[in-house]
């Protein structure tokens, strides 16, 4: 059961263009939301982050967007750089309430390849 | 101190033998979670601990798995009774605090297990 999915395995954008990638969630619980980066051989590395109470935050060249009810968050990269070619994850949590889970639950990842 | 260290990178092993990874957090994290990673996947939660103490098992973790923190610095994975099926990237993090902190976890490069 995924309860966090990113339904594009992979997505082709050229050097300078929007990236959009996107990701959605069954679990209404998830309150807090990430976005990893990963290269070959390495760990995922964190992006950028959005708290359930808000509806977009913005990094530099990243922002996220967050529909709660829709239960969907896109992670757009303008403009796209080589250097931007990775699997990107989406990963959700909950407030941990006294016991409660700490872990995150990632999506299966998006290949984000760009194109020069 | 540069990151998560974990060692080591890269471990062949046949099946029924024990194994043990080691991951070292950055020295003022309190938090160090472990994940698992199989391949078109994304990152799985296995277990965390706040100092030394286990906090949380995903069922994922099954009694064949053990993991420790003895004094809340570094952290050891063992697999006793290797299984094909536990052939994946084990990979470690740590936090300071919540993900809902803002910062993500540090993730470290992982260890990459083969049993033939």
């Amino acid at each position: 059961d995924q309860q966090v999915k990113q339904n594009s395995p992979s997505l082709s954008v050229q050097e300078g263009r929007i990236s959009i990638l996107n990701c959605d969630y069954t679990n209404s619980m998830f309150d807090y939301f990430l976005w990893y980066k990963k290269y070959p051989a390495e760990g995922p590395t964190f992006l950028i982050s959005i708290s359930s109470i808000k509806d977009k935050n913005e990094d530099g060249r990243f922002t996220v967007f967050l529909n709660k009810s829709a239960k969907h968050l896109s992670l757009h990269i303008v403009p796209s750089q080589p250097g931007d070619s990775a699997v990107y994850f989406c990963a959700a949590s909950f407030s941990n309430s006294g016991g409660g889970a700490d872990g995150l639950t990632f999506g299966k990842g998006t290949h984000l390849i760009i194109q020069p | 101190d540069t990151g998560v260290s974990q060692n080591p990178r890269h471990k062949i092993t046949k099946r029924g033998q024990n194994v043990t990874f080691r991951c070292d957090p950055i020295s003022e994290h309190n938090r160090l979670y472990w994940y698992r990673q199989t391949l078109g996947q994304g990152p799985e939660f296995l277990t965390y601990f706040q100092n030394e103490a286990q906090l949380e098992k995903s069922r994922l973790l099954s009694d064949r798995f053990s993991a420790e923190r003895p004094k809340g610095s570094f952290s050891t994975l063992e697999i006793q009774r290797t299984e094909q099926g536990d052939s994946a990237m084990y990979l470690c993090a740590s936090s300071l605090g919540l993900a809902q902190a803002g910062l993500g976890y540090t993730f470290g490069s992982g260890t990459r297990l083969t049993v033939v």
